[in-house]
């Protein structure tokens, strides 16, 4: 089962606008992460955010996560055509000493040149 | 480039017959992990090995195994193929048994069962 719901699903815009994404959760977590997919390849990481954490940068990305609310969001700032791609949350668990890395249904975005 | 190393890239095959897929994990990363990605399941994890021994297994059939080997390199068993089963399937890699880490995929393979 999923762990993670992203929302929206699919998302398209202009270049150059911003871009949010948000993931919500429904177990404690230890962390979370966000990977990008290009079509049919294998998946990237973006950024890793702890649970003791609420906000994170790494270049144009920027991550929140609120754990009162099991809730994440993954803000791109000035989109580029490079960035389209899948983007998906997933959710490290503490389960009795042995994490798995559960993955959320994935967004869609599509930045239009 | 993940250094994450997965074969074959493509594998196409009848229903009912058996596959072995590979997985050869970045060089000092003791933790292998399976996802199978379908387009009406999304990604599912599978199983997790760590220095050999199995870790986690989450949504894998009983006609799927998995085994890490001494050298850390995986391999994943499909047996008795189903239509069903059609699916990329990747191999992740990071260097803690847990996932303090980030987790680095290899390219995937794409199953198809006909």
């Amino acid at each position: 089962s999923q762990q993670g719901e992203e929302d929206p699903q699919a998302l398209s815009i202009q270049e150059g606008e911003n871009a949010t994404m948000n993931c919500s959760y429904k177990t404690s977590i230890n962390n979370l992460q966000w990977y990008r997919q290009n079509s049919g390849r294998g998946l990237v990481h973006l950024i890793l955010i702890r649970s003791n954490e609420r906000e994170k940068h790494s270049g144009r990305l920027r991550v929140t996560l609120d754990t009162s609310k099991k809730s994440s969001s993954l803000l791109i700032t000035a989109s580029r055509a490079a960035d389209t791609a899948s983007y998906f949350c997933a959710t490290a668990n503490d389960n009795s000493g042995n994490e798995k890395l559960t993955f959320g249904t994935g967004t869609r975005l599509t930045i239009i040149p | 480039d993940s250094g994450v190393t997965q074969t074959p890239k493509h594998l196409i095959t009848a229903t009912g017959q058996r596959v072995t897929l590979r997985c050869s994990p970045r060089s000092g990363d003791l933790s292998v992990y399976w996802y199978q990605q379908s387009l009406d399941q999304g990604l599912q994890f599978l199983i997790q090995y760590y220095n050999g021994e199995e870790r986690a297994k989450g949504n894998i059939l009983e006609r799927f195994s998995a085994q890490q080997f001494p050298d850390l390199h995986s391999e994943l068993n499909l047996s008795s193929l189903e239509l069903g089963d059609s699916a990329l399937y990747f191999c992740a890699s990071s260097v803690e048994v847990g996932y303090s880490a980030e987790a680095f995929f290899g390219q995937g393979t794409r199953l198809t069962v006909v």
